[in-house]
């Protein structure tokens, strides 16, 4: 079935830089789908990408769709202390199939 | 406040035992998901429900049963716990049918701890 890989698992970084997660699926995506949990909540909605080279924008995150629609990517431009948290893809099949996640800790 | 309630949100039991959690899902959704997410596992797809017809399976071990009622509330039920089954349960809805997913909106979760 299809898998969804994320790397990297995790990633420190210290605030003011700049953090890029990637998934990979192992088959086409209609559409992907990103979502960040802050450590001990939920996973909230982020973005949908549904579109081949799809590129939007939300203040400092900026979400890509890869012409194949077989990979995304996301990146922080400039991390906060409230970026904080495990972001996630995730690809339909015959339901929302998540990546394991990136975990993202940043210091001040 | 997602709007999706799940209780109870902490449970502490022991092995062999079955449990019951209860997912209710945003006034107006269809859709109830089912989520296990253990310690570096992410979010394993368990189960979903729509209009309370089962949709679709994923890795739901048979030890573990679900349902949607009619007021479409819907129950995970575990039975003949493990150590293993310890995990943070998410119940997700979704006001879209399948196969359309859309955002789905997550509860707050239930932790279990099976000792």
């Amino acid at each position: 079935g299809q898998q969804v890989m994320q790397i990297p698992q995790y990633q420190h970084v210290q605030e003011g830089e700049d953090f890029t997660t990637y998934c990979n699926s192992s088959t086409t995506l209609s559409n992907i789908q990103w979502y960040k949990q802050r450590p001990g909540g939920h996973p909230v909605f982020l973005i949908q990408l549904v579109k081949s080279g799809e590129v939007k924008k939300q203040k400092r995150l900026t979400f890509q769709f890869g012409e194949a629609k077989k990979n995304s990517s996301l990146h922080i431009t400039a991390t906060q202390t409230t970026d904080v948290g495990t972001y996630f893809c995730a690809g339909v099949q015959t339901a929302l199939i998540f990546g394991k996640g990136t975990t993202l800790s940043v210091s001040s | 406040d997602s709007g999706v309630t799940q209780t109870p949100k902490h449970l502490i039991t022991a092995t062999g035992q079955r449990v019951t959690l209860r997912c209710s899902p945003r006034s107006g959704d269809l859709s109830v998901y089912w989520y296990q997410q253990s310690l570096d596992q992410g979010l394993q797809f368990l189960i979903h429900y729509y209009n309370g017809e089962e949709r679709a399976k994923g890795n739901i071990l048979e030890r573990f049963s679900a349902q949607q009622f009619p007021d479409l509330h819907s129950e995970l039920n575990l039975s003949s716990l493990e150590l293993g089954d310890s995990a943070l349960y998410f119940c997700a809805s979704s006001p879209l049918p399948p196969p359309n997913t859309g955002e789905l909106f997550f509860g707050e979760g239930s932790r279990l701890t099976v000792l």
